[in-house]
């Protein structure tokens, strides 16, 4: 989970693994971005769900919304090297309020 | 894709000069935002901006912060008298719109203060 205390997660995978990670949020939203962050470079939006979807697919992105329980996921299938990058959540609480991000998700693939 | 640009990259300065940090938002986007992200935390919100205003600005953004768009030419923020706990990258976003609307990030400006 991204929200809350907690440091941010790390994973390691290697290439052709799958990897999931999991966000959960404090407050309604009607909107889940996944933003990733290379080293040295600002976050870059890679999907969006909207609270009427429960699942969006995006190449080998799939991203899913739940908003009874305030949880979101990402997964990445067949994992490849330049997927190694941190994963963030984050969600709109009010339109004019920019985005809450969380922790984040340090992804590292292995060849 | 839309890039945003951020000018400088680094900067480093005494504690209580000022600094004015600079954003190149991409060209069509009415909403402007900064964010802070200090090293290993997350990235928070600091203020948006559209029309020439200030729409909403967080806790973060003490008094010493301001923002402004003068005649379409850079969005910046100023930090005035800047102080120990200032040193972080801030990061300068844009967007079409609001509520879903994808938000543009640029590469960041590291700030240090000594």
């Amino acid at each position: 989970s991204q929200w809350g205390e907690e440091n941010l997660q790390a994973l390691s995978i290697q290439e052709g693994e799958d990897v999931t990670m999991n966000c959960s949020y404090k407050t309604y939203t009607t909107v889940v971005h996944w933003y990733r962050q290379d080293s040295g470079r600002g976050p870059a939006l890679i999907i969006l769900i909207r609270s009427n979807e429960r699942e969006k697919r995006s190449g080998r992105l799939r991203a899913t919304l739940d908003t009874s329980s305030q949880s979101s996921s990402l997964s990445i299938t067949a994992a490849q090297c330049e997927d190694t990058a941190v994963y963030f959540c984050a969600t709109e609480f009010n339109y004019a309020q920019g985005l809450t991000f969380g922790l984040g998700t340090r992804v590292s693939v292995f060849p | 894709g839309p890039k945003v640009l951020q000018i400088p990259s680094h900067q480093i300065i005494d504690m209580g000069q000022m600094v004015t940090l600079n954003c190149d938002p991409v060209s069509n986007h009415l909403y402007f935002y900064w964010y802070k992200q200090i090293l290993g935390q997350q990235m928070e919100f600091l203020v948006n901006f559209y029309n020439g205003k200030v729409m909403e600005k967080s806790k973060l953004f003490k008094d010493q912060f301001s923002v402004e768009r003068p005649d379409g030419s850079y969005f910046t923020l100023k930090i005035q008298p800047t102080a120990l706990e200032d040193s972080a990258v801030y990061f300068c976003a844009s967007s079409l719109g609001l509520g879903g609307h994808t938000q543009y990030f640029g590469p960041g400006t590291r700030l240090l203060v000594l």
